[in-house]
């Protein structure tokens, strides 16, 4: 079975400071793994993903996301936030004996203030 | 590029009645999703299709019907509409195999009164 666990549904952070959203999965193969981002009243657009290639991924916007196997994390950090980041982020992952199934954490909800 | 498109974008029904949600897709992808996005519960696999002419049932099926026609469309179907189907459905899209990611749709907020 797979699942994901995103840590803390709701961030905030102010302009300018460090953005980390955390991610935990549970895999009994090795996973793929996958960070969405949401804006308001729209679908949801990949930023990165992990694929086995490097253990550092950098995707779209200044994010990039680590996996470390030991920690059965992959965290999503931005070294500096900017005020166009806020939305909700979701993490997911593929490791299941059928290679159809993507599940999805809960999403963190990203606030960034001025 | 259209992607995934999905129709209607807005909805309101009445308890009991009945609609279709369209999503049609331009990639080629073998695999499509219906999930539906409540407040506080993430995404949840409502049912998929691994090709042309097969669906299953995935983690929160009930009340919704799906088929599978033609390969660039997914139909969702509501026979009779509950306002516990009060939500944003999000049709997506992807290729076979494990490291491919899927692409989404704009989402139909549908609500029943």
């Amino acid at each position: 079975a797979q699942s994901v666990t995103q840590l803390g549904s709701h961030v905030s952070v102010s302009e300018g400071a460090l953005v980390l959203l955390r991610c935990n999965y549970s895999s009994s193969v090795p996973p793929y793994l996958f960070w969405y981002v949401q804006y308001p009243n729209q679908g949801l657009q990949l930023l990165l993903k992990y694929t086995s290639a490097a253990t550092l991924v950098k995707g779209i916007n200044g994010f990039e996301a680590e996996f470390k196997k030991s920690e059965t994390s992959f965290h999503l950090t931005k070294p500096s936030a900017h005020m166009s980041d806020a939305a909700e982020y979701f993490c997911a992952v593929n490791s299941g004996g059928s290679n159809y199934k993507l599940t999805f954490g809960k999403g963190t909800l990203l606030t960034v203030n001025p | 590029n259209a992607g995934v498109t999905q129709t209607p974008k807005f909805r309101v029904l009445k308890t009991g009645q009945s609609m279709t949600l369209l999503c049609a897709q331009d990639m080629n992808h073998e695999y499509m999703y219906w999930y539906r996005q409540d407040p506080g519960m993430g995404l949840r696999l409502i049912h998929y299709s691994v090709g042309e002419g097969t669906t299953a049932k995935g983690e929160v099926p009930d009340g919704y019907n799906v088929s599978r026609l033609k390969k660039q469309n997914f139909l969702l179907g509501l026979e009779s509409a509950a306002p516990s189907q009060t939500s944003v459905y999000f049709c997506a899209s992807r290729y076979t195999g494990r490291n491919t990611e899927a692409f989404f749709g704009q989402g139909t907020r549908l609500t029943v009164v």
